[in-house]
């Protein structure tokens, strides 16, 4: 069936350094790949997405780069900043469903100062 | 916009008790989704439903049943709870763009515990 797996389950990188997440997907025939964050008690939410065509997308400190040969994707964020500690997740849409996302496990990002 | 919004916030029941959680979204979106969130193991899909009167499982739907009566309403119920559904309840929503993203809208989240 459709699977997403993500890694690693928990991060922790000083202030100001990179961090990088990383995902694989099942389902070669996926064409969207979101990834959302959620801090501590509050509900996920959209930080960055990409569509199957194309390879690579950035939007400030974060982007996310995906090898659809590979089926592997992955998110970026660079000069890490406290408020980015949280539990990040990716997701992948698989083309038979519209609408439907599987999740992977989450990553939990701890910034440090 | 209110978004998407739960009810309740919390819940503890005892186990064989029933509960129906509710989920409101006034974005006029067709799809709508029912997740539950455990520790170390993501958002996993319970049901789900791409229309008014319309439903279908996901991957966890043992022991949940699920109405999408109006297209702003879809109601989670528990017909006999157990502690093996202790559990964060999410919902979602999104909209059937053609060629769109179908980003999913969250709700806040109902933090329910079975005894």
């Amino acid at each position: 069936g459709e699977n997403v797996e993500q890694h690693p389950s928990t991060l922790s990188v000083q202030e100001g350094d990179s961090a990088v997440i990383k995902c694989t997907y099942s389902d070669s025939a996926s064409n969207y790949f979101p990834w959302y964050k959620q801090e501590l008690g509050k509900r996920p939410q959209l930080i960055i997405d990409i569509r199957s065509n194309v390879g690579e997308k950035k939007d400030q400190r974060i982007a996310v780069t995906l090898n659809k040969t590979a089926k592997h994707f992955s998110l970026h964020i660079t000069e890490t900043q406290p408020e980015d500690s949280a539990v990040y997740f990716c997701a992948a849409r698989p083309a038979q469903v519209p609408g439907k996302l599987i999740f992977g496990q989450g990553t939990e990002l701890s910034v440090k100062p | 916009n209110a978004g998407v919004t739960q009810t309740p916030k919390f819940r503890v029941l005892k186990t064989g008790q029933s509960m129906t959680l509710l989920c409101a979204q006034d974005m006029n979106h067709e799809y709508m989704y029912w997740y539950r969130q455990d520790p170390g193991m993501g958002l996993r899909l319970i049901h789900y439903s791409v229309g008014e009167g319309t439903t279908a499982k996901g991957e966890v739907p043992d022991g949940y049943n699920v109405s999408r009566l109006k297209k702003q309403n879809f109601l989670l119920g528990l017909e006999s709870a157990a502690p093996s559904q202790t559990s964060v309840y999410f919902c979602a929503s999104s909209s059937r763009l053609a060629g769109g993203n179908n980003e999913q809208f969250f709700g806040p989240g109902t933090r329910l515990t079975v005894l």
